[in-house]
């Protein structure tokens, strides 16, 4: 399974962007980028995915470099709910396949 | 929305006893997978089943078996607990045709005492 890469930790203050990266420099042609973010006690939630092109939802933007060997979540402005950790995770074409988490992002939010 | 549903929320198990987890994906959602979070620690793949069959396999104990149900619902079976058994047990489900995201349960929380 490709592997990405992302910062241990993040700090943001509220109401301002949040630019989460991810390196991801062995994906292969058919893995999807998709994004899962985990409060404490809590089962990890949907955030975004996408395969080329950049993804905008309710929640978040996801930047894919043209090469497609990072990329970047976009929180708008973060609120204190935002506060959880955030991981980027490459999953492959085929139907069925898992997700492996790595170490995501400690995204500490401030007031 | 219908979300995936886990039971029990909570569970006490002692040393060397049993435990039955169970997890109801989201209608029409035909994989299901199964996750460990130990304390402190991400996610842990492992198994899935697609179509009430086995699809992967990853990191389970011998111990550990699971099956999905006719209708979609899955169970984890754990025997022979140990101490080390003690985390977080996630469930997802997702569809496979299209591209969609994997949706998750709240967990159940183990505890071997």
């Amino acid at each position: 399974d490709a592997k990405t890469t992302q910062p241990n930790s993040m700090e943001s203050n509220e109401e301002e962007p949040v630019h989460l990266p991810c390196n991801h420099s062995t994906i292969s042609g058919t893995d999807y980028i998709h994004w899962y973010r985990q409060l404490p006690s809590q089962g990890p939630e949907y955030v975004i995915h996408g395969l080329t092109s950049n993804v905008n939802n309710r929640m978040a933007s996801l930047a894919i470099a043209e090469d497609r060997k990072s990329s970047t979540l976009i929180l708008h402005r973060a609120t204190l709910r935002d506060a959880a950790v955030y991981y980027c995770i490459l999953r492959g074409g085929g139907a069925t396949n898992k997700l492996i988490f790595g170490t995501g992002t400690l995204l500490a939010v401030q007031p | 929305a219908a979300g995936v549903i886990q039971s029990p929320r909570h569970l006490i198990k002692e040393k060397r006893e049993t435990a039955t987890l169970k997890c109801y994906p989201i209608p029409r959602h035909d994989t299901v997978y199964w996750y460990q979070q130990g304390p402190g620690q991400d996610p842990q793949f492992l198994i899935s089943f697609y179509e009430k069959m086995q699809s992967d396999k990853g990191s389970i104990p011998d111990r550990f078996s699971a099956q999905q149900f006719s209708d979609y619902h899955s169970e984890l079976n754990m025997s022979s607990l140990e101490l080390g058994d003690s985390a977080l047990y996630f469930c997802a489900s997702s569809r496979t045709r299209g591209s969609y995201g994997y949706t998750f349960g709240s967990g159940t929380r183990l505890t071997v005492v």
